[in-house]
């Protein structure tokens, strides 16, 4: 079955440092792949969202990431982290193996970004 | 106004109560879940629907029922709650397969 994993339930960093933050999937065939970020007492917004072409991915307020079939990975950067950036942040993949009607996201666990001033 | 609103925002229930989560959204899209957010668990999917005669159980319905009474409202009942379901729940909706889901703003329930 398809299942995504986030490495690192917290992270903090310190204003203007690179921010890291790991996913990787399990599958056989490249998934659909996204980012999702949560600030408080808010829903799920999108950052970013692969499904095919160019393997580097930009998104909104300067995150980025890069698909990597080799390490089924699909890593989430952001080269200098602002205090707004503080936030939970969630992996989600969509299988690509059933021909797409019925296919739905499965999230990681997210990880909390913190950032010190 | 949000695209997606959810009522109410917050709420408290003793255990055997039967309670409902309402959603409704202006997107117009066909495509309506109903989600389950805890620490340390992400996001789990309670139940789906595609239209407004299609409704799908997710990886954890036990407990659960949902209703879609028209494309832009799908609700969620427990029809006896118990403490472990206390929870912030989250409706979204999206237009077709894996395009990005568009969130409300969550319930937060706790069952007492």
């Amino acid at each position: 079955a398809q299942s995504v994993t986030q490495l690192g339930s917290h992270v903090s960093v310190s204003e203007g440092a690179l921010v890291l933050l790991r996913c990787n999937y399990s599958s056989s065939v490249p998934p659909y792949l996204f980012w999702y970020v949560q600030y408080p007492n808010q829903g799920l917004q999108l950052l970013l969202k692969y499904t095919t072409g160019a393997t580097l991915v930009k998104g909104i307020n300067g995150f980025e990431a890069e698909f990597k079939k080799s390490e089924t990975s699909f890593h989430l950067t952001k080269p200098s982290a602002h205090m707004s950036d503080a936030a939970e942040y969630f992996c989600a993949v969509s299988d690509r193996r059933y021909g797409g009607a019925t296919n739905k996201l499965i999230f990681g666990t997210g990880t909390l970004l913190a950032v010190q001033p | 106004d949000a695209d997606v609103t959810q009522t109410p925002r917050n709420r408290i229930t003793k255990t055997g109560k039967r309670i409902m989560l309402e959603c409704s959204q202006t997107k117009g899209h066909d495509r309506m879940y109903w989600y389950r957010q805890d620490p340390g668990l992400g996001l789990r999917l309670i139940y789906y629907s595609f239209d407004v005669k299609d409704i799908n159980k997710g990886e954890i319905s036990d407990g659960y029922s949902v209703s879609r009474q028209a494309q832009a409202k799908f609700s969620l009942s427990l029809e006896s709650a118990i403490p472990n379901q206390t929870a912030l729940y989250f409706c979204a909706t999206n237009d077709r397969a894996n395009s990005p889901l568009h969130f409300g703003n969550g319930t937060r329930l706790t069952v007492t």
